[in-house]
């Protein structure tokens, strides 16, 4: 079956670096996107990476391994306003997304 | 208006009436998605239509019948719905379905709660 594993919470402090980590096993494989989702509001998008390696984006870069099933978001510099869930999603062969649960990340002062 | 909206915002309804929520997208794309979102679970995969036809419909309940009138706007109809389907209900649209890269924007959805 199609399966998406990331943590479920993570904390870290205002001003340091956290990585949000995500494996995937699909049927077939076309990219992974990473969402962020404030409370009560809608998922956004971050990035999409198609090809190993990594993808940086001011503050966030994104991170795949395509030979190992493995993703990570990386955040630096975290502000107060990075405390939101992580939404995970691989695009399988039928360019379907194949969603995680999530990961709450908690920051701080 | 901008970007992905969704109405209403809050819903409570009984198991026996009926209501609908609505999407609409003011970004010209021509595939929408209608998802289920429980807490703590993965995104839930509802309804795909492209260009005004269905093109998926992941094995979901028939008291959830979708609606697509133009590339625009998106209905989902509610109808004898049971106290598990309380959730948070997203509405998405991208580009098009033909590319794994196309993004998708998201209304700020519908928190249903059926009593």
């Amino acid at each position: 079956g199609q399966n998406i594993d990331q943590p479920t919470e993570m904390t870290a402090t205002e001003g340091a670096i956290v990585q949000i980590n995500c494996t995937y096993q699909t049927s077939g494989f076309n990219g992974l996107f990473w969402y962020q989702q404030h409370a009560g509001e809608a998922p956004t998008f971050l990035s999409y990476n198609v090809l190993d390696g990594l993808e940086e984006k001011g503050r966030f870069s994104s991170f795949l391994s395509r030979s190992k099933g493995y993703s990570y978001l990386l955040l630096k510099e975290l502000q107060m306003k990075d405390s939101a869930s992580y939404l995970c999603a691989a695009v399988d062969s039928n360019y379907q997304l194949i969603w995680g649960a999530g990961t709450k990340l908690i920051i701080k002062p | 208006e901008t970007g992905v909206t969704q109405t209403p915002r809050h819903l409570v309804m009984g198991m026996t009436n009926k209501k609908s929520l609505k999407c609409e997208q003011h970004l010209g794309h021509n595939a929408m998605y209608w998802y289920k979102q429980s807490a703590k679970k993965p995104l839930e995969l509802m309804f795909v239509y492209s260009l005004e036809e269905r093109v998926e419909n992941n094995s979901v309940p028939s008291r959830f019948s979708p609606e697509c009138p133009n590339s625009s706007h998106l209905f989902l109809h509610l109808h004898t719905l049971q106290p598990e389907d309380s959730a948070l209900y997203l509405c998405a649209s991208s580009q098009d379905k033909t590319s794994p890269s196309y993004e998708q924007y998201f209304g700020p959805g519908t928190r249903l709660t059926v009593t």
